[in-house]
């Protein structure tokens, strides 16, 4: 069964350092796993995706991910944030057992950005 | 493009009463669409799949009968809250993928519809 652990529920950052947002994912299958993030009382916004090319995936607004099988991680970085990154994060693997399309989200992680 | 549009962003109403949200695909064909809730501070949970065409998958849980799902088009669905009630009251999103069963494509979602029930 494919299952994703967001290891932090809030990380707190300053503007302009960079941005560590942890995902740990199980699948039975090669996984699809994406990266979206919510603004408050907004709908999702897909940053990235991977399905299995490029292990380092670069998404919108800077962020990217790196896929890392070994590790079963895809953790989601960014350089340097700024503080409209403000916002909650979903780490999602598609479900690969029934090729429905349907998604397995993580608890989310809430990342504040002071300035 | 993938755009999805979600409609109305906001409801209050009396208890029991009944409360259509509107899923639209502007700018693609959506075979299936998703709806999800989303209580405070908490991840989505996956309501039911709506293919066009066909009756939607409910998850368990999710009584069929309270919250009706219509995919009469390729572009449209409608989620159906009857004779809502307080507990009813959240946060719904849907979602939309440009093909059919296809697991590693992207959802692209609505803006979400808050729902608050008096």
């Amino acid at each position: 069964a494919q299952s994703v652990t967001q290891l932090d529920s809030h990380v707190s950052v300053s503007e302009g350092t960079p941005v560590l947002l942890r995902c740990n994912y199980s699948s039975s299958y090669s996984p699809s796993l994406f990266w979206y993030v919510q603004h408050p009382n907004k709908g999702l916004q897909l940053l990235l995706k991977y399905t299995s090319a490029a292990t380092l995936v670069k998404g919108i607004n800077g962020f990217e991910a790196e896929f890392k099988k070994s590790e079963t991680s895809f953790h989601l970085t960014k350089p340097s944030a700024h503080m409209s990154d403000a916002a909650e994060y979903f780490c999602v693997v598609s479900d690969g057992s029934s090729n429905t399309g349907k998604l397995i989200f993580g608890q989310g992680t809430t990342l504040q950005v002071k300035p | 493009g993938a755009v999805v549009s979600q409609h109305p962003s906001r409801v209050i109403c009396k208890s029991g009463t009944s409360v259509k949200i509107e899923c639209r695909s502007l700018d693609f064909q959506a075979t299936t669409m998703f709806w999800y809730r989303q209580f405070p501070k908490q991840s989505l949970m996956l309501m039911a799949t709506s293919n066009e065409g066909s009756k939607a998958t409910y998850e368990q849980g999710v009584e069929k009968d309270k919250f009706l799902i219509n995919h009469a088009s390729l572009t449209l669905s409608t989620l159906t809250v009857t004779s809502a009630h307080p507990e009813d009251s959240s946060f719904y999103i849907c979602s939309a993928s440009k093909v059919d069963r296809a697991r590693d494509q992207p959802q692209h979602f609505g803006d979400g519809t808050r729902l608050s029930i008096l």
